[in-house]
């Protein structure tokens, strides 16, 4: 069964740290770039980050560099976002998203999502 | 950043309803463009991909449709269970923005 399981999801006050990760299973995960996404209560989808299938290549959000950063572990089959000087509009639902594979170069969706980690940033 | 502008942001139709979400890209983004459907507190699904390509296993009355700047979902015959939000999500350039959203409701 495809599929994505993230954790690590808490509450957090601000200016701390948390790591989320993200275990695929029934799937080579090693062949797929992979992202994160974030929507706070109520509100719509942000893009976090994302990370080549090799890990060679991220990128991240304005909201988040220099603060987030987006690893994997191809032996491990897992994704992670180290979160760092946590702030308050931070707090929002996390998912981990499997970018679609086509043979031709390019990001053309994201097939696959976890349930999503439920961050809150609060003192 | 590219920004995603949809409309409406929500709308009220009845089962059976042809439905049009429309999309519209602050620069030309090509097809580089995806739909999702989100149930409430469910992760989104993808539904097209590259502007107009169904995604495997979705219903065929979804469809996209659209290039450069102006985008389409339509759903030909709105069933009970398409009552969600849709998003659409640009892949051109960082960062892969999202649309603000479209609510669809039951008249």
């Amino acid at each position: 069964q495809v599929q994505l399981v993230e954790s690590g999801g808490g509450v957090v006050q601000p200016g701390r740290s948390l790591r989320l990760s993200c275990v695929a299973s029934g799937f080579t995960f090693s062949n797929y770039a992979f992202h994160w996404v974030r929507q706070a209560p109520g509100k719509g989808l942000e893009w976090v980050a994302l990370i080549s299938y090799d890990g060679s290549h991220t990128s991240s959000a304005d909201s988040v560099k220099g603060r987030f950063t987006i690893s994997r572990d191809n032996s491990k089959n897992t994704l992670s976002l180290q979160m760092n000087s946590l702030r308050a509009d931070d707090t929002s639902i996390y998912y981990c998203a499997r970018e679609k594979q086509m043979p031709m170069i390019g990001t053309f969706g994201f097939d696959i999502w976890g349930l999503g980690a439920m961050v809150t940033v609060s003192s | 950043a590219i920004q995603l502008t949809q409309s409406p942001s929500s709308l009220s139709a009845s089962v059976g309803d042809r439905v049009t979400i429309t999309c519209r890209a602050s620069q030309g983004i090509s097809t580089a463009l995806a739909w999702y459907q989100q149930k409430p507190g469910k992760a989104p699904n993808l539904l097209i991909y590259d502007a107009s390509s169904l995604e495997s296993g979705v219903p065929s009355r979804f469809s996209g449709s659209g290039s450069g700047t102006d985008f389409t979902l339509t759903i030909s015959s709105l069933q009970p269970e398409d009552f969600a939000t849709f998003y659409c999500q640009q892949f051109n350039d960082y960062p892969f923005t999202f649309g603000g959203g479209t609510k669809v409701e039951i008249k």
